[in-house]
């Protein structure tokens, strides 16, 4: 499997926007890219997917550049409730489960 | 709907002591996993199934045992629980979206300390 590359943490203030960043330079032309975020205390929550062409959803975009090595996850204005552990993953498809790695621990600052 | 349900929440086990962790949904997923995470650890999947009498070993199987007799109920077994087994543990179901991919909604874990 292709691997991805987050800084292990990350800090922002309440009410600004928050660019994440992932890097993944062996993706595979089928790997889509994959975000999740575990806040304190609780079980993953599915964020964002995408492909190619940046993606909009109620709680991020995802931004993926053109030659796919990387990609950003943006909250466009963070509260105190998105301080989480951001993980980005890449997956070909099927239901086999994900692979995690340790991810982007977000601080927001009040 | 509830979503993905496990029980118990916290569980204390002697070494050698065997227990099973109960996992649920009421989405009417067909794929079913279980992860477990250490402390500081992204999760780790240790089995998943793709419906029901189908399962499969994820990348930490050893320890563990599954079946899935039903939709929805995934248990997994501890068979003989070891101290390296003090995790918290997390049951996932899933769906494919219409570009392929696979979509999990996670239950809210068991802890479990084994002695």
């Amino acid at each position: 499997d292709a691997k991805t590359t987050q800084p292990n943490s990350m800090e922002s203030n309440e009410e600004e926007p928050v660019h994440l960043p992932c890097n993944h330079s062996t993706i595979s032309g089928t790997d889509y890219i994959h975000w999740y975020r575990q806040l304190p205390s609780q079980g993953p929550e599915y964020v964002i997917h995408g492909l190619t062409s940046n993606v909009n959803n109620r709680m991020a975009s995802l931004a993926i550049a053109e030659d796919r090595k990387s990609s950003t996850l943006i909250l466009h204005r963070a509260t105190l409730r998105d301080a989480a552990v951001y993980y980005c993953i890449l997956k070909i498809g099927g239901a086999d489960g994900l692979t995690f790695g340790k991810g982007t621990h977000l601080i927001i600052q009040p | 709907n509830a979503g993905v349900t496990q029980t118990p929440k916290f569980q204390v086990l002697k070494t050698g002591q065997s227990m099973t962790l109960q996992c649920a949904q009421d989405m009417n997923h067909e794929y079913m996993s279980w992860y477990r995470q250490d402390p500081g650890m992204g999760l780790r999947l240790i089995h998943y199934s793709v419906g029901a009498g189908i399962t499969d070993q994820g990348e930490v199987p050893n320890g563990y045992n599954v079946s899935r007799s039903t939709t929805e109920d995934f248990p997994l077994r501890l068979l003989s629980a070891a101290p390296s087994q003090t995790s918290v543990y997390f049951c996932a179901s899933s769906y494919i979206t219409t570009s392929g991919q696979e979509t999990q909604y996670f239950g809210p874990g068991t802890r479990l300390l084994v002695l």
